[in-house]
Order: C-alpha cells, then sequence, then structure tokens
C-alpha cells in the first residue's frame, strides 16, 4: 500500500525565519509525483509545488522548494523568509498510479504552521 | 469565474436526508475527484472519475454514490446522511496525459461544508 506520512500536526516560526515541512512517502511504484498544497483559514486548497521521481534537480517556486531525498523517500517542503500570511495548513500529497493509463493523488494528514510576528 | 464550483457551499441536514453536492468545472479536464476533510485527517478521497463513463471508488465510498453527468460535471450523493458524514467536502479536477513527468496537479473547488445533525 502507498502512504503519505507527515509527522509533524503543528509547527511554530519566527516571521522571516526559514521552515521545513517533513514529508515521508512509501510507494514501490518506480515512477510517482510528490505534491505540496496550502489549505489558509479560508478553506481553498492551493497547489504549491510538484516534483516527478525521475527529476535530477529539486523543484523550486518563488519561497518554494522542495528537498527531495529519493533513497530515505522524503520531500520535505522547504519555505524561506516566511511571511505572516504563509500560516495555514500544508499538504503533502502523492501521485499513485491506479493501472498503466491512470493514477489518482493521496493526500498526508497535513501540517499546521503559524508565523509569529 | 472561478474553474471549479462547488453548491451549495454550506449545508446543515437531519439524520436520514438524502443530500446532493454539485460540481461544475470549466477546465476541460477528464478527471474528477471528491474528498471529504476531517480534521487531523487530511483529505481522503470517496470516489473519481476520468472520463464520463469511468466511475471509481476511493478508499471511503461506503454512503456516498456519485455521477458524472457530463465531462464538467460531477455530484456526490448521500443517500441517507448520518453524523458521522459532517465534513468539508472538496471536489477537484486534473488534466490527463503527458507522461510521468508532468505534474497534473488538481484543481480544487472552494469546498463544501456539511453538516448532519
Amino acid at each position: 500500500a502507498q502512504k503519505i506520512t507527515q509527522t509533524q500536526p503543528g509547527m511554530f516560526v519566527q516571521e522571516k525565519e526559514a521552515v521545513t515541512l517533513d514529508c515521508t512517502y512509501d510507494t514501490s511504484d518506480p515512477s510517482y509525483g510528490l505534491f505540496w498544497y496550502k489549505q489558509p483559514s479560508s478553506g481553498e486548497m492551493i497547489f504549491l509545488i510538484y516534483q516527478g521521481s525521475y527529476d535530477q534537480q529539486n523543484a523550486t517556486e518563488g519561497r518554494y522548494s522542495l528537498n527531495f531525498q529519493k533513497a530515505r523517500k522524503s520531500a520535505n517542503l522547504v519555505i524561506s523568509a516566511s511571511q505572516l500570511g504563509d500560516s495555514a495548513m500544508y499538504f503533502c500529497a502523492m501521485r499513485e498510479t491506479v493501472d498503466s493509463s491512470a493514477s489518482k493523488i493521496i493526500f498526508g494528514s497535513g501540517t499546521r504552521l503559524s508565523i509569529r510576528p | 469565474d472561478a474553474d471549479v464550483t462547488q453548491t451549495p457551499r454550506n449545508r446543515i441536514t437531519k439524520t436520514g436526508k438524502r443530500i446532493m453536492l454539485e460540481c461544475s468545472q470549466t477546465k476541460g479536464h477528464d478527471r474528477m475527484y471528491w474528498y471529504r476533510q476531517d480534521p487531523g485527517l487530511g483529505l481522503r478521497l470517496i470516489y473519481y472519475s476520468f472520463d464520463v463513463k469511468d466511475i471509481n471508488k476511493g478508499e471511503i465510498s461506503d454512503g456516498y454514490s456519485v455521477s458524472r453527468q457530463a465531462q464538467a460535471k460531477f455530484s456526490l450523493s448521500l443517500e441517507s446522511a448520518i453524523p458521522n458524514q459532517t465534513a468539508l467536502y472538496f471536489c477537484a479536477t486534473s488534466d490527463s496525459g503527458g507522461g510521468s513527468h508532468m505534474a497534473n496537479e488538481q484543481f480544487f473547488g472552494p469546498g463544501t461544508r456539511l453538516t448532519v445533525l
């Protein structure tokens, strides 16, 4: 069975500091994808960043980067220079293969990040 | 206008009532999904559809049914609502194809907050 684990239910970080949100995954598929989504208090789900299992370099999108360690099966999200607006729930997710032509995405339980001014 | 819309946004109903949640999308995506979100459990997949003629059960389909009326419409029904179906429900869509190197991330609707008394 494939699984996503986020071990940090909540984190507090001082504004302007960098923060790392942990995510480990378990899969036997050679081809997979990893995602991070942000859910602010308003409730919407916002796609942040994607890493493919064959990508050679870590994904980056602005202040977000994904620390992809394939051998350890981890895909941690790093937010540089945190801002008050970064306070939200963050979900790690993995694309799970259904069959040769289809896949679906499964989610971890999330980490609630709170930024202190 | 939002790409993925859900109606209603909020609903309070009583145990035993039938209720339908609707989802529409203008993104032209083939794939649509229904999730429920409970505190501490992240998002769990209820049903998903890869095209109009394709319906698949997710990890928690018991007590739910779906209908894919058109490429753009995917509705979720609770035939006889019970209190433990109180949750935030999300519809999502994603594109298909492009190979494993493509993110094909999911785009989420704003959510429907359902309360079953």
